[in-house]
């Protein structure tokens, strides 16, 4: 057990439809990062929070966005879903935004859209 | 950018040999770091190993151990003693050294299977 939790651990919905993924860093983590696993894209890097403030962007659409709230949780909202949004979504926290410190992972969520 | 590669898909190795899973990364940046992830059928991503780019010394971590070569920008993880619980899929993954934006870039993975 990493200590992140993320929920729900699966997730089933329609095309065009919205979700909100959350996740709980460990405790006294300030960086939350969310990384999208998918056959066809593999593992790759949305977007990065610390301490509330949007750090880094990696091949985030459009349709999808974050925020960090003040105890530290994180959302991803993904809007306007189509089929290739299936996957897994991960949330990882660190402790700080240094490259030191460990990415600790969720278990993620499955998300798959019909 | 940023590149990862994994150029083998799939391996298997016999209980208690050694196993080497390569991996190499293109980047114009000095500094950074290296990863090894292992994320077992339970689909939960576990560190197995690091690399600071600046040490010479090649990481190891019982029985895992990497051959660093930066020259050659070369990354491999050698699994020793290899046993049942080492079967995964692993991913090299590659953090710049900066302050901010340290996200992971990761490899297409590969997938071990360890044979009783």
């Amino acid at each position: 057990d990493s200590g992140v939790t993320q929920t729900p651990k699966h997730l089933i919905t329609a095309t065009g439809q919205r979700v909100t993924l959350r996740c709980s860093p460990r405790s006294g983590d300030l960086s939350v990062y969310w990384y999208q696993q998918s056959l066809d894209q593999g593992l790759q890097f949305l977007i990065q929070y610390y301490n509330g403030e949007e750090r880094a962007k990696g091949n985030i659409l459009e349709r999808f966005s974050a925020q960090q709230f003040p105890d530290l949780h994180s959302e991803l909202n993904l809007s306007s879903l189509e089929l290739g949004d299936s996957a897994l979504y991960f949330c990882a926290s660190s402790v700080t935004s240094g490259p030191n410190y460990e990415q600790y992972f969720g278990p993620g969520t499955r998300l798959t859209v019909t | 950018a940023q590149t990862v590669t994994q150029s083998q898909p799939e391996m298997s190795v016999q209980e208690a040999e050694t196993v080497t899973l390569s991996c190499t990364y293109d980047t114009s940046e000095s500094n950074y770091y290296l990863f090894w992830y292992k994320q077992p059928p339970s689909r939960q991503m576990i560190l197995v190993i690091r690399q600071e780019a600046y040490k010479q010394q090649n990481a190891t971590e019982n029985r895992f151990s990497v051959n660093f070569q930066k020259a050659a920008k070369s990354f491999s993880l050698k699994i020793s003693d290899s046993q049942l619980g080492d079967t995964a899929m692993y991913f090299c993954a590659f953090m710049k050294h900066r302050t901010g934006a340290n996200n992971l870039f990761f490899g297409t993975g590969t997938r071990l299977t360890v044979i009783p």
